[in-house]
């Protein structure tokens, strides 16, 4: 069985400050990773994804996440924020092997103030 | 760019009583997902659904529960006896390969 850890569940920033929101995922087979965007009152966006070749991957809002696999992370970082960036971001992990379900971590509150 | 819809958006139902919730994906999509997410709850899978059979279901996806695909487009929930801990905003995803699925805007059940 897969689970994902999002170890923060509020992370509360500046504008232009950078963060990272923190990601940690077990499984035993080789797995697909995500991260999820929930702008308020919206569904679920897909941000960006990793699977497979270069562990570090972006979105074109400028967020990145890398795949580090002997840390078991997937980590969401962005250089420098900005209120539009304010919403609920969820790690999820899937199977590699066929079309798997999903499984999400408990989700990070991103709130920036100015 | 095409986009998973869902309807309706906003249910309120007694308890007791049956509910469809509704889902189209993107034309080209062939694997298709309910989720649901109780407030303040993580994201839960609840049944995935390939070539007009159930694939994978979990253990919340009881005999109350049921999917549909009716038309080829349309992609259905159905609740038989709706209980209040179903009240939750409830995903559809769809999925052109397996690989990356892309979710609706959600359905927000409430049962009184």
């Amino acid at each position: 069985a897969q689970s994902v850890t999002q170890l923060d569940s509020q992370v509360p920033v500046f504008e232009e400050a950078p963060v990272e929101l923190r990601c940690n995922y077990s499984s035993s087979v080789s797995v697909y990773l995500f991260w999820y965007v929930q702008y308020p009152n919206q569904g679920l966006q897909l941000l960006l994804k990793y699977l497979s070749g270069s562990t570090l991957v972006e979105s074109i809002n400028g967020f990145e996440a890398e795949f580090n696999k002997s840390q078991t992370s997937f980590h969401l970082r962005k250089p420098s924020v900005h209120i539009s960036d304010t919403a609920e971001y969820f790690c999820a992990v899937s199977d590699s092997q066929g079309a798997q379900k999903l499984v999400f971590g408990q989700g990070t509150r991103l709130t920036i103030n100015p | 760019e095409p986009e998973v819809t869902q309807t309706p958006s906003h249910q309120v139902t007694q308890m007791g009583q049956e509910v469809i919730l509704r889902c189209v994906p993107i034309s080209n999509h062939l694997y298709f997902y309910w989720y649901r997410q109780i407030l303040g709850q993580k994201v839960e899978f609840l049944v995935s659904f390939y070539n007009n059979e159930i694939s994978e279901k979990s253990e919340i996806f009881d005999d109350q529960f049921s999917v549909e695909r009716p038309d080829g487009s349309n992609f259905t929930l159905k609740i038989r006896s709706t209980k209040l801990e179903d009240s939750a905003m409830y995903f559809c995803a769809g999925s052109p390969s397996g690989e990356t699925q892309y979710f609706g805007p959600g359905t927000r059940l409430l049962v009184l």
